[in-house]
């Protein structure tokens, strides 16, 4: 039991390049996230899948694109990158909890760095 | 929506000290709160979580309480360790929207 696995963990990219940072996760969650983190700035929301089939907008989806591509599978693209999105990121997906409540599971990180 | 706001940013204690943090949120209906840890390198973990029916929750030497009425809810560390050094988050969802409000982090530091 893997739980959440992302790929690659760390990255370099010129201005303007494109990459996608794979997620999967083994788990069988419905709902898959991508944050990411900025120093003194925690965790922000870039795109969430509440369930398969489903994508929506977080907090900061600018210059970034979802694909769930089925359950298990959360990916997000980068079309251009710019120097701003250096950041690391970090997918998770999360199961709700008898009694209510829901625990989140994250993956390790993905290091982005942009030049 | 929900806010949620964290203090302080960086904690410093004395290895064996008491370390406390404390969150606020905005949203008189949310109803779970959990904190998680992240240690350098990795994703959050959790750690320890508290539903609106109670008032505080215990597991060995952390604790958390929560105050519905002033909407806040604190982490309590105990005779800290150098393991307890790391980044530590609260958060809150409600039954209507499972999603996690994050707050933005504080950084314990454990000094020897």
């Amino acid at each position: 039991n893997a739980g959440v696995t992302q790929t690659p963990k760390f990255q370099v990219l010129k201005t303007g390049q494109s990459m996608t940072l794979q997620c999967a996760q083994d788990m069988n969650h419905n709902s898959m996230y991508w944050y990411r983190q900025d120093p003194g700035m925690g965790l922000r929301l870039i795109y969430y899948s509440a369930s398969e089939g489903t994508t929506d907008k977080g907090e900061v989806p600018n210059g970034y694109n979802v694909s769930r591509l089925n359950k298990r599978e959360f990916s997000l693209r980068l079309e251009s990158a710019a120097p701003s999105q250096t950041s690391v990121y970090f997918c998770a997906s999360t199961e709700y909890q008898r009694g209510g409540g829901t625990e989140a599971f994250f993956g390790q990180g993905t290091r982005l760095t942009v030049v | 929506g929900e806010n949620v706001e964290q203090h302080p940013s960086t904690l410093s204690v004395q290895e064996g000290d008491s370390a406390v943090i404390k969150c606020t949120y905005s949203d008189s209906a949310s109803n779970y709160f959990p904190w998680y840890k992240q240690e350098l390198g990795k994703g959050p973990q959790l750690i320890i979580d508290i539903r609106s029916n109670v008032g505080e929750k215990k597991d060995q030497r952390i604790a958390v309480t929560l105050n519905k009425t002033a909407k806040h809810f604190s982490l309590h560390i105990t005779e800290t360790q150098p393991e307890d050094s790391a980044v530590y988050f609260c958060a809150a969802s409600k039954n209507s929207n499972y999603q996690l409000i994050w707050g933005a982090g504080t950084k314990l530091i454990i000094k020897p």
